[in-house]
This record gives structure tokens, C-alpha cells and sequence, in this order.
């Protein structure tokens, strides 16, 4: 059983351009959240997906949207990428309320 | 606002107990977690504790007291692979998990 897969492992961008990342939760779960982690903190909270609708947000601008897909894959994407996006973005599915296993995680780096 | 204090390192020796301390003050409280995350890794799920009391898991124990808003991760048998962050997070009221910045625990032979 495959656990939650992120697509790509790392990218580089340089600021103003957009990227998408994107997860595959474990088999089984049916809402996915994304995470921001920048060096030396904890995760916060962007967003969460449950039945293909964002269910929950953090306090990030509309610059960060998502998707979630019919097999309840997600995507997220950041639009105008400026320098303070360099973090490692997590995503973390779940089915029920009481664990969310988390994905590898995509190092992204904005120049 | 919403805040977990967690202190930022510790060190302690193999084969030894240590204890990270985690408090919070959050809009409501729906579960408190832990989780270990070695470096350029994802978190990986420790303990869940929404009830007051001690949870026991082998080496690892968490221990809640909502009265106090206060939460400790105990540690066991320390060995050298528990060289790793751990991190404090919360359930608030919307269900969204609130996190502590993370302990840095090194360990030393």
C-alpha cells in the first residue's frame, strides 16, 4: 500500500512565475491538507480538500489555490511566486479526524 | 490569538530519559499530536491525546492536561535515532491543526 505521494520532489523557480504541485493521499483517504514549512518552523496550515471542495483555509493570500481531483488526488497552486514561498509544502491525507499522514513533501526554492 | 510554546532544543544522552514540554492557548481544542520529523523529512505521526492523562506507547508516552493547556512528549531508552524535531500541534475548534515550531532533541553518546 503506497503511502502519500508529492510530485515534485524539488523545484526551482524564480519569482513571479507559478507552480503546481501534487499529492497523491494514501489509499483509502478521502481529504488532503497542504502545508507550508519554512526552515526551522512548524507546518501551517494553507488549505484542506474533502469531496473535490476546499473545506478549510489558513491565512494565505488567493495567490495559493488548490484542486482536489475525483480519486481524491490534489493539487496546489501559487501564482506570482516571490521569494518568502521557499519552504518545503507538505501535503497530509486522512480519512478520519484523528491522524494525517503525511507525503515526502516538495522542496521548493524561489530565486 | 493562537500560540504553542515549545522549547526550541534540548540534548540528552543515549540511553536516557528527557521530557519536551508543549503549551498551548488556542480557540477551542479538539486533540493534541505529536510528531517526530528528522531533518528533510515529513512528520511522522507519534501520539494523539484528547482526554487528560498519560498515553503509553512502548518508549514513547504523552502525557495532556487541559485545565493546564499543557502537554509533555516523555521519552525512553533514548537511543541515537531519536535524534530528530518534535512537534507540538493542536486541534482547534475548526478542526485545523495548529503547530508548535518544533524541539530540536540531539543525542549524545
Amino acid at each position: 500500500d503506497a503511502g502519500v505521494t508529492q510530485s515534485p520532489t524539488h523545484l526551482i523557480k524564480t519569482r513571479g512565475q507559478q507552480v503546481t504541485l501534487r499529492c497523491s493521499p494514501k489509499s483509502g483517504h478521502d481529504t488532503v491538507s497542504w502545508y507550508q514549512q519554512a526552515l526551522g518552523q512548524g507546518p501551517q496550515f494553507i488549505f484542506q480538500y474533502y469531496e473535490e471542495e476546499e473545506r478549510q483555509r489558513g491565512n494565505f493570500p488567493d495567490r495559493f489555490s488548490g484542486h482536489q481531483f475525483p480519486n481524491y488526488s490534489s493539487e496546489l497552486n501559487v501564482n506570482a511566486l516571490w521569494l518568502g514561498d521557499s519552504a518545503l509544502y507538505l501535503c497530509a491525507s486522512s480519512r478520519d479526524e484523528n491522524e494525517q499522514f503525511f507525503g515526502p513533501g516538495t522542496r521548493l526554492t524561489v530565486l | 490569538g493562537q500560540n504553542i510554546d515549545q522549547p526550541t532544543e534540548m540534548t540528552a544522552t543515549e540511553g536516557a530519559i528527557v521530557q519536551i514540554n508543549c503549551t498551548y492557548q488556542t480557540s477551542g481544542f479538539n486533540g493534541l499530536f505529536w510528531y517526530q520529523q528528522h531533518a528533510g523529512e515529513a512528520p511522522t505521526f507519534l501520539s494523539y491525546n484528547v482526554l487528560d492523562g498519560l498515553e503509553e506507547k512502548g518508549r514513547f508516552s504523552s502525557f495532556l492536561s487541559r485545565s493546564k493547556g499543557y502537554s509533555y512528549l516523555l521519552l525512553k531508552e533514548l537511543q541515537m535515532k531519536d535524534s530528530a524535531s518534535y512537534l507540538c500541534a493542536v486541534r482547534d475548534s475548526n478542526y485545523q491543526l495548529i503547530w508548535g515550531a518544533g524541539t530540536k532533541l540531539i543525542i549524545k553518546p
